[in-house]
């Protein structure tokens, strides 16, 4: 059990520029979730993949985020033209349907400059 | 809404005291996983102890344990015999949905175990 893994750890970017993050989760976990999380505060929920169907997405999803799941593996998060407002630590967790405890990965912090 | 509150943002122990972190939550559910969540500076989130509603024994881990209260929707932490590697950010979480899961977490409370 390699637990979830994140990358890139760290990236910095320019205002409008466009980002994406990659998570791979736990083999065999079918359940994957993207929270962020600002300095000081609690994550919170940006989407739901269960397999490869997004399920539930928060209204912190604005249009530039884009989620994807594509074969229930892996998943990307993609940030279209940057905003300040958009540095944050973005976390990834899995976990098994109907075991309900999350496993979360590193993270990836985002700066935008 | 269901929100999740840790009135608590900072707290300080002494090495090898015993230390409790306040969470009180609302939900209008009756089955339901209450997590408590550990996050030392720049590491990752870790995991330390969850609750399941239905279960009316409050669960432990080793020298964490959780004082569960169902009808006053309170979920605190108790570490006991605090060690330093314990210092860390420590977060209440509650899920906002059954069918999926999701996660909504308290503000967290920092937590100093001082030499």
């Amino acid at each position: 059990d390699t637990g979830v893994s994140q990358n890139p750890r760290h990236k910095i970017t320019k205002r409008g520029q466009n980002v994406t993050f990659r998570c791979d989760p736990i083999s065999e976990h079918n359940r994957l979730y993207w929270y962020r999380q600002t300095l000081g505060q609690g994550p919170e929920f940006l989407t739901y993949f269960q397999n490869e169907a997004q399920l539930e997405k928060s209204r912190l999803l604005s249009d530039r985020f884009s989620a994807e799941r594509p074969k229930g593996s892996f998943s990307t998060l993609e940030i279209q033209r940057t905003e300040q407002g958009d540095s944050a630590m973005y976390l990834c967790a899995s976990s098994i349907s109907g075991t309900e405890t999350q496993y979360f990965g590193p993270g990836t912090r985002l700066l935008v400059l | 809404a269901q929100t999740v509150t840790q009135s608590q943002p900072e707290m300080s122990v002494q090495e090898a005291e015993t230390v409790t972190l306040s969470c009180t939550y609302d939900t209008s559910e009756n089955n339901y996983y209450l997590f408590w969540y550990k996050q030392p500076p720049s590491r990752q989130m870790i995991l330390v102890i969850r609750q399941e509603a239905y279960k009316q024994q409050n669960a432990t881990e080793n020298r964490f344990s959780v004082n569960f209260q169902k009808a006053a929707k309170s979920f605190s932490l108790k570490i006991s015999d605090s060690q330093l590697g314990d210092t860390a950010m420590y977060f209440c979480a509650f899920p906002f949905n059954n069918a999926g899961n999701m996660l909504t977490f308290g503000g967290g409370t920092r937590l100093m175990v001082k030499p």
